[in-house]
C-alpha cells in the first residue's frame, strides 16, 4: 500500500507552461519535504513544509501544505528546461523513517 | 550544509561475488542512515535503517543476510551485496539525518551508487 499518492506520475509540457504536482495521503504527517532528483544522482531536498497550510515560495516553485496535513502541492510557474527530473514527495512522523511518494517524471520542452 | 558521501558511484562485478558501498557523512555525525534502492524510473524505496553500534532493521521482504549493513561509527555505514546477481542490479542511495538541521526528519543523501551484476 502506497501512504504516500503522487500525481501525476509523468507529466511533459512546454516550455513556458505552468503546472501543478499533487501529493496526497489519508496519514497526517508532521512534516512533508519534496526532492528534486536528477538522472544518476541523490535526491535534493527542495523544501520542508510543517504547519498546516504553510505556504512556501522558491523562485518559481510554490509549495502548499494542506490544512489538515495529509496533503501538499507544488505549483511551477514559466516552467523550464531546467526543470526536468524526478520530484518525489516525502513524509515524516516525529522521529519515524520518512515515506515517499512514487514520483513525478517531468520534463520540460524547450 | 550537510553533505553525504557515497563510494562507488558505480560498480560492475561478476555474479556470484561481494560489493561493499559506503556512505559517509562528512561534516555532521549520523547515528542513524537509510539505504535505499531504485530502479529504473521508479522513486525509492527503504532497505534499511542502519544504526551506529547495533544491528540495522530491515524492510519487511529485504533479506538481511543478501545486503549486509554496518554502521561502525558516526560518520560510516556500509552495505555489502552478497553473491550477487543480475537482479540485484540497481541504484542504491544512502541518506543520513543531521538532527542539526532543520529538525528531526530532514535527509541529506548521497549521490547514489549504480550497481551493474553481470
Amino acid at each position: 500500500t502506497q501512504l504516500l499518492e503522487q500525481s501525476p506520475q509523468f507529466l511533459s509540457i512546454q516550455e513556458g507552461e505552468n503546472l501543478t504536482v499533487y501529493c496526497n495521503s489519508s496519514s497526517v504527517f508532521s512534516s512533508l519535504q519534496w526532492y528534486r532528483q536528477e538522472p544518476g544522482e541523490g535526491p535534493v531536498l527542495l523544501v520542508t513544509v510543517v504547519t498546516g497550510g504553510e505556504v512556501k515560495k522558491l523562485k518559481r516553485l510554490t509549495f502548499q501544505f494542506g490544512d489538515a496535513r495529509k496533503d501538499s502541492s507544488l505549483h511551477i510557474t514559466a516552467a523550464q528546461p531546467g526543470d526536468t527530473g524526478l520530484y518525489l514527495c516525502a513524509g515524516g512522523k516525529g522521529a519515524q523513517k520518512l515515506v515517499f511518494g512514487q514520483g513525478t517524471r517531468l520534463t520540460i520542452n524547450p | 550544509g550537510a553533505v553525504v558521501s557515497q563510494h562507488p558511484s558505480w560498480v560492475i562485478c561478476k555474479s556470484g561475488t561481494s560489493v561493499k558501498i559506503e556512505c559517509r557523512s562528512l561534516d555532521f555525525q549520523a547515528t542513524t542512515m537509510f539505504w535505499y534502492r531504485q530502479f529504473p524510473k521508479q522513486s525509492l524505496m527503504l532497505m534499511a535503517t542502519s544504526n551506529e553500534g547495533s544491528k540495522a532493521t530491515y524492510e519487511q521482504g529485504v533479506e538481511k543476510d543478501k545486503f549486509l549493513i554496518n554502521h561502525a561509527s558516526l560518520t560510516l555505514s556500509t552495505l555489502t551485496v552478497t553473491s550477487a546477481h543480475p537482479e540485484d542490479s540497481s541504484f542504491y542511495i544512502c541518506s543520513a539525518r543531521d538532527p542539526a538541521r532543520d529538525g528531526a526528519n530532514v535527509l541529506t543523501f548521497g549521490a547514489g551508487s549504480r550497481l551493474t551484476v553481470l
